[in-house]
């Protein structure tokens, strides 16, 4: 199987602070993984490409310091929300590509509300 | 640009009935289609692959097609039941990215 685990499910945060969320692919290595964020009643919008041991790629209008991306491992990509603020509420699932039989696997999601 | 449509935006129908869901993309140069299923504040749930050479899959009651050529993909479900409630978006891969339709929403009454 490709299953991808995304903890936590839900996080309230104070306006100002950080977030981190993990994104871990459990029985496959991901060399690349994807956030995305999706408003409600609306597709998913891609945010950014996690590539292991570089620099994510960006999609063009987000911006790269609010939301840090690590890929430290062929496991684990992280995504943190700094400086959190009430319009970064949101929905944030990642996947991950195991190989083209399997195709793309997603997280369960993690819904993000700041206060 | 790779664009995705999906049509209907919408659908009810009784239990029972069978039904398709279209996908339309506008660039038939793509590595493969996924059709994915995602349940109200869940996570997506793959459905069916189908790759770019191949025409079909199916998965149970879920069959679906791919016609590259023409740049469309159908969802057909079998028997509908009020279980398969629920969002399906239709992505299409090019470049390492998958490019998101806006969904179709299923009600299946019972």
């Amino acid at each position: 199987g490709a299953v991808v685990s995304q903890h936590p499910s839900r996080v309230i945060c104070k306006s100002g602070t950080s977030v981190k969320i993990e994104c871990r692919s459990l029985d496959f290595q991901a060399t690349t993984m994807f956030w995305y964020r999706q408003f409600p009643k609306k597709s998913l919008m891609l945010m950014a490409t996690s590539n292991e041991g570089s620099k994510a790629t960006y999609e063009q209008g987000v911006e790269k310091d609010k939301f840090l991306i690590n890929h430290a491992s062929l496991t684990l990509s992280t995504l943190t929300v700094t400086s959190a603020h009430p319009e970064d509420s949101s929905f944030y699932i990642c996947s991950a590509l195991k190989d083209g039989l399997y195709g793309y696997t997603f997280g369960s999601g993690t819904r993000l509300t700041v206060v | 640009k790779q664009e995705v449509t999906q049509i209907p935006a919408a659908l009810s129908v009784p239990e029972g009935e069978n039904l398709v869901l279209n996908c339309s993309f506008t660039d038939s140069a793509i590595y493969n289609l996924q059709w994915f299923r995602q349940d109200p504040g869940k996570g997506l749930t793959s459905l069916l692959l189908i790759q770019s050479s191949q025409r079909e899959q199916t998965s149970g009651r879920l069959n679906a097609s791919l016609d590259k050529s023409s740049g469309r993909s159908t969802l057909y479900i079998a028997a509908s039941q009020p279980g398969d409630s629920a969002t399906y978006l239709c992505a299409v891969v090019g470049g390492n990215k998958l490019v998101f339709g806006a969904g179709t929403i299923l009600r299946v009454k019972s």
